[in-house]
């Protein structure tokens, strides 16, 4: 247990539909992340928020919409996703600021787009 | 730009002998280095890390990793490899720390699934 909780574990959903990834963390952090992770590519990142205030943008389509209502929870908010889109999306969370940063990783959402 | 290189997808050993993973890094300053590691179904899990001092680096699970600064590599290693090792690593770089508060990019690498068989 890592401390960050992500659901659904699983999602299949079709191009028109609209879904919502979930994270939570319990770690008291000041950042959140969301990553994309495909097969034998880098991990993408996708997000950042900082103190509840997005920070980084890394050239995501609109389809995909990130939320930080406060410093705990992260949502992806996903609609009319191409299936291209299909991948592991993790959130992470860590304590900015502090020379031993590291990422804490919840086990992920594998997505599927039909 | 700051990049990583992980050059082997699959490294397969026999239960009992040494493993090497490699990695090689690219920054503009002065490195901060991580090795993850990814189990079947789950997240990253942060394995060790280098940010200054001596060479070699010591982790969780037995793992090692030593940082080379002349041929800008950071392998990761460990003595004797177990089945339970089978795994999928991540090799990733931040450059030196900055003060300013903001959150930092780690660039990872494109990982290499380790595979040890009994």
């Amino acid at each position: 247990e890592t401390g960050v909780t992500q659901t659904p574990r699983h999602l299949v959903m079709g191009m028109t539909n609209k879904k919502s990834l979930k994270c939570e963390q319990h770690l008291g952090h000041n950042a959140m992340y969301w990553y994309k992770q495909s097969a034998k590519k880098p991990l993408e990142l996708m997000f950042v928020y900082n103190f509840k205030e997005q920070t980084e943008n890394n050239s995501v389509p609109s389809r995909f919409s990130p939320e930080c209502p406060n410093s705990s929870h992260l949502f992806l908010h996903l609609h009319t996703l191409q299936p291209e889109d299909s991948a592991l999306y993790l959130c992470a969370s860590s304590q900015v600021g502090t020379v031993d940063e590291k990422l804490f990783f919840g086990s992920g959402t594998q997505l599927s787009v039909l | 730009a700051q990049s990583v290189a992980q050059p082997e997808d699959q490294v397969n050993v026999a239960e009992g002998n040494p493993l090497t993973v490699k990695c090689t890094y690219s920054v503009s300053g002065n490195p901060y280095l991580f090795w993850y590691v990814q189990y079947p179904n789950r997240g990253l899990q942060f394995l060790l890390k280098y940010i200054t001092g001596d060479n070699l680096v010591k982790g969780s699970y037995g793992f090692e990793a030593e940082f080379n600064k002349s041929q800008t590599s950071f392998h990761l290693k460990k003595p004797s490899a177990l089945v339970s090792d089978s795994a999928l690593y991540f090799c990733a770089v931040r450059d030196t720390f900055r003060s300013s508060g903001s959150a930092r990019q780690l660039t990872f690498g494109s990982g290499t699934q380790l595979t040890v068989l009994p």
